[in-house]
């Protein structure tokens, strides 16, 4: 079975810094995607950006961009130029491409993000 | 405006007592989910559907059921609610499509005493 990890329950970042969310992942499988979604305290899931395993290309998202490293099977979120509105929990999720294993996303615990005025 | 309708938000309610979850969405997605946030836990999967009459366990669906009668309605049921199911629920979609990602429902956050 897929597992997601995020190694960074908090972190934080100053206003207008750049900040790197990590985010790693095992899987068999070399065909799959990969997704940051966004929790601010509405609760509300917002996505951020999403990955293709079998691009090389990171993917980006004005400020938002990835690190997608296959090898290595991480995924780390960067977000540039950190807004107030930045401030929530940020989750890592990973879903199958293969026929019977893409019914569910795979979520990581969170990393919570606070921006410092 | 494309969404997924879940209602109620808020809701507290007693050991046992039944109730259900509605999650509705307007965008012709073949694909509907359950989901239960908890923390330090993430989101865990309770139940899926692929299609209409077609749903299936998730990873933690002990307590709960669910229908597919309508492709656009996808309820949560908790026959007898416990304690131990206190925690913000999440109904999502997708389109059945490879790597579609979830459109989620803005969560019910469910109390039982």
């Amino acid at each position: 079975a897929q597992t997601v990890t995020q190694s960074q329950p908090e972190m934080s970042v100053q206003e207008a810094e750049t900040v790197t969310l990590s985010c790693t992942y095992d899987t068999s499988e070399s065909d799959y995607y990969l997704f940051w979604y966004k929790q601010p305290p509405s609760r509300q899931m917002i996505l951020v950006i999403r990955q293709e395993a079998y691009k090389q290309q990171n993917a980006t998202e004005n400020r938002f961009s990835v690190n997608f490293q296959k090898a290595a099977k991480s995924f780390s979120l960067k977000i540039s130029d950190s807004q107030l509105g930045d401030a929530a929990m940020y989750f890592c999720a990973y879903r199958s491409a293969t026929q019977g294993g893409s019914e569910k996303l795979v979520f990581g615990k969170g990393t919570k993000l606070t921006v410092n005025p | 405006e494309a969404q997924v309708t879940q209602n109620p938000r808020y809701l507290i309610t007693v050991t046992g007592k039944k109730l259900t979850v509605t999650c509705s969405q307007n965008m012709n997605h073949e694909y509907m989910s359950w989901y239960r946030q908890d923390p330090g836990l993430g989101l865990r999967q309770i139940y899926y559907s692929m299609n209409v009459e077609v749903t299936d366990k998730g990873d933690v669906p002990e307590g709960y059921k669910v229908s597919r009668k309508e492709k656009r309605n996808f309820p949560l049921i908790l026959e007898s609610p416990s304690p131990n199911q206190t925690s913000l629920y999440f109904c999502a979609s997708s389109p059945g499509i490879q790597g579609s990602p979830l459109h989620f429902g803005n969560g019910t956050r469910l109390t039982v005493t």
